[in-house]
């Protein structure tokens, strides 16, 4: 099946400093997901991206499509002890009608 | 706002047992879905419904079953566990058959097979 790479795999780093990931593919995609988990949590959406070279806030974070439509990536700034979890991203290709999840990218923060 | 409700929250089975992990959600989402969550895999998808009546396999359907008789229910159904399908479940919905839209998550089965 289609896979993301999705990369670091896991984070440790200390609160207050800035935190970026992204996910890559072979294939196109026409929409990115990036999704947080928390401990014994499903899921929750942080940020939805439609359109290639979009640039999108959401507080402290910040996501962007790749203008190739390949790769996406997440900015945390300034993170806080609450950023601890697991982040997903995920795509979606033209006409499919199932998400294609990465395999994530675990934030540890040492306070 | 109840969003997706998984039940039970965790099970233990012995191998060869039946079971039936239940999702519901109570948004009027046309479209849901199922996962399985392992270590350093991701989430890969089971089945998925674009509505009641219809169903489709995801990536990994082998030893699941599933049925969408009503919008707001989507049973999963384990015929005879294995010790691989020791997993985290989540089900997940979303509005609208385009898929264009993200998705909901509940918060999880963990499932032992033992």
């Amino acid at each position: 099946g289609q896979q993301l790479n999705q990369s670091p795999q896991s984070m440790f780093i200390q609160e207050g400093e800035d935190v970026s990931m992204n996910c890559t593919s072979s294939s196109i995609f026409n929409t990115w997901l990036w999704y947080k988990q928390d401990p014994g949590e499903g899921p929750v959406l942080l940020i939805a991206l439609y359109k290639a070279g979009e640039l999108t806030s959401n507080g402290r974070l910040t996501a962007q499509f790749g203008i190739t439509r390949k790769d996406s990536f997440l900015n945390i700034s300034a993170s806080i002890p609450s950023d601890v979890g697991i982040y997903f991203c995920a795509g979606l290709q033209t006409g499919a009608q199932k998400l294609v999840f990465g395999q994530g990218t675990r934030l540890t923060i040492n306070p | 706002n109840a969003g997706v409700t998984q039940t039970p929250k965790f099970q233990v089975l012995k191998t060869g047992q039946s079971m039936t992990l239940q999702c519901a959600q109570d948004m009027n989402h046309e479209y849901m879905s199922w996962y399985r969550q392992d270590p350093g895999m991701g989430l890969r998808l089971i089945h998925y419904s674009v509505g009641a009546g219809i169903t489709d396999q995801g990536e990994v359907p082998n030893g699941y079953n599933v049925s969408r008789s009503t919008t707001e229910d989507f049973p999963l159904r384990l015929l005879s566990a294995a010790p691989s399908q020791t997993s985290v479940y989540f089900c997940a919905s979303s509005s609208g058959r385009s898929y264009n839209s993200p998705l909901h998550f509940g918060n999880g089965t963990r499932l032992t097979v033992t």
